[in-house]
C-alpha cells in the first residue's frame, strides 16, 4: 500500500527559482489538499481539490500554483522562489469531505529551504 | 480561525497520564485529531462528531463538547509509543467556516522511560 507518495523528499532552491512538488496517490481519493507546516504554527492549507479539473485556494495560496489533471496525481508549484516559502509541505488525500467525516492520509513530506 | 491548543508542550514519565486541551472560537461541525512524529507524516487518530460522543484509539480517547466548542484528547497510561507532536482539526458548522478544517498549532508531547 504505497497510499500518498511525494517526491523529493528534500530540496534547496535559490531565491527566484521555480520547482513543482510531485503528489500522487493510489486509493482513487477525489479530494486531495496540499499543507505547509511552519514551525510552532500547525498546518496551513495553501490549495486543495475535490476532483479532476476542480482546484480552489486554500487560507495561504500566494505564491504557489495547482493542477489536477488526474484523480491520482496533485502537483504544487513554485514560481520565483523567496525565503519566506521555506518550510515543510505535506500533500494529503481523503475519500470523501470533512462533513463525510473522512479522515486526511499525509504523505511523508517535502522539506523545502530557499537561501 | 486556528483552534487554541493547551498546552504546548508536556512531558510524562511512562505509565502516566495526559489530558490534551482543543478550543474553537467557532462553532464546530466535528474535530479531528492527529499525531506526529518527528520527521513524519501526521496520522490520523480519530474523529469527533457532534453529540459529545467519546472515541477511542488503543489507550488513547477524546471528547467533543459542542456547546463549549472544545475537544480533549486523554492519554493513559502513557507508552514511549505516544512521543510526537498532536494536533487537532476543527471543522467549521456554519457560515464561511462551514466543512473548513483549520488545524491546531499543536502539542508537543514526550514520553520518557
Amino acid at each position: 500500500n504505497a497510499g500518498v507518495t511525494q517526491t523529493p523528499k528534500f530540496r534547496i532552491l535559490k531565491i527566484g527559482q521555480s520547482m513543482t512538488l510531485q503528489c500522487t496517490q493510489d486509493m482513487n481519493h477525489n479530494y486531495m489538499y496540499w499543507y505547509r507546516q511552519d514551525p510552532g504554527m500547525g498546518l496551513k492549507l495553501i490549495y486543495y481539490s475535490v476532483g479532476a479539473g476542480i482546484t480552489d485556494k486554500g487560507e495561504v495560496p500566494n505564491g504557489y500554483n495547482v493542477s489536477r489533471s488526474t484523480t491520482e496525481d496533485f502537483p504544487l508549484r513554485l514560481e520565483l522562489a523567496a525565503p519566506s516559502q521555506t518550510s515543510v509541505y505535506f500533500c494529503a488525500s481523503a475519500r470523501g469531505t470533512t462533513t463525510d467525516n473522512s479522515p486526511l492520509h499525509f504523505g511523508n513530506g517535502t522539506r523545502l529551504t530557499v537561501t | 480561525q486556528q483552534p487554541v491548543q493547551s498546552p504546548q508542550a508536556v512531558i510524562l514519565r511512562e505509565g502516566e497520564d495526559a489530558v490534551i486541551n482543543c478550543s474553537s472560537s467557532k462553532a464546530l461541525y466535528s474535530v479531528h485529531w492527529y499525531r506526529q512524529k518527528h520527521g513524519e507524516a501526521p496520522v490520523f487518530l480519530m474523529i469527533l462528531l457532534k453529540g459529545g460522543e467519546q472515541k477511542g484509539h488503543e489507550k488513547i480517547s477524546a471528547s467533543f463538547n459542542e456547546k463549549k466548542q472544545q475537544s480533549s484528547l486523554y492519554l493513559t497510561a502513557s507508552q514511549l509509543s505516544y512521543s510526537g507532536t498532536y494536533f487537532c482539526g476543527s471543522v467549521g458548522a456554519g457560515g464561511t467556516s462551514y466543512g473548513k478544517l483549520t488545524f491546531g498549532q499543536g502539542t508537543i508531547l514526550t514520553v520518557h522511560p
